[in-house]
């Protein structure tokens, strides 16, 4: 089957760093996604990686390890408009020509002054 | 501007009823995906379509309907078999797979409620 784990909550303060981890257990991995949720609002896409290594856009990366089945993403310097759903999703081959994004539950960001 | 619609933001339903959610996208996307989000639970996947005339199922399409008549459309039906309908519905969009990131655009969403 098809399994991607997340924390569901992290908390950090305003101006820091924080890690959020994703592993994946799938079949035929073509690439793995970050998305940020707002509450009742659309994901919008953050990275993507489908390399082992580290993405960087900004304040944002992104690191990829497909032997461990893991990645990270990494938030610099942290504001309050950071706090949001972060969603790690894995596009998967289902034995065709056709191409699945799986989400894992998505992982709560508070920030904090 | 290119993007991605979806229709009603809200939608109150009663049981029994069928109720068909729009989707329409000017970006001459191939690719089409429906997603159901309950709190604690992320996006799960309801159907998806590659190409016009053609749609899978996704995890959990038991109680869904979809058709894909035109590229740029793919409507969602939620069938009185439904059991637990009430959900936040998200709609996505892709570019045909190259080796490049293709990422998916999403909606803004429809908040079914049954009542």
């Amino acid at each position: 089957g098809q399994n991607i784990d997340q924390p569901t909550e992290m908390t950090a303060t305003e101006g820091a760093i924080v890690q959020i981890n994703c592993t994946y257990q799938t079949s035929g991995f073509n690439g793995l996604f970050w998305y940020q949720q707002h509450a009742g609002e659309a994901p919008t896409f953050l990275s993507y990686n489908v390399l082992d290594g580290l993405e960087e856009k900004g304040r944002f990366s992104s690191f990829l390890s497909r032997s461990k089945g893991y990645s990270y993403l990494l938030l610099k310097e942290l504001q309050m408009k950071d706090s949001a759903s972060y969603l790690c999703a894995v596009r998967v081959l289902p034995g065709g020509a056709t191409n699945k994004l799986i989400f894992g539950t998505g992982t709560l960001l508070a920030v904090q002054p | 501007d290119g993007g991605i619609t979806q229709s009603p933001k809200y939608l109150f339903r009663k049981e029994g009823q069928n109720v068909t959610l729009s989707c329409e996208q000017n970006l001459n996307h191939d690719a089409m995906y429906w997603y159901r989000q309950d709190p604690g639970q992320g996006l799960r996947l309801i159907y998806y379509s590659q190409i016009v005339n053609d749609f899978q199922k996704g995890d959990i399409a038991e109680g869904y309907s979809v058709s894909r008549e035109k590229k740029e459309s793919f409507p969602l039906t939620v069938t009185s078999a439904q059991k637990n309908p009430t959900a936040f519905y998200l709609c996505a969009s892709r570019a045909r797979d190259t080796l490049m990131n293709t990422e998916a655009f999403f909606g803004q969403g429809t908040r079914l409620t049954v009542v």
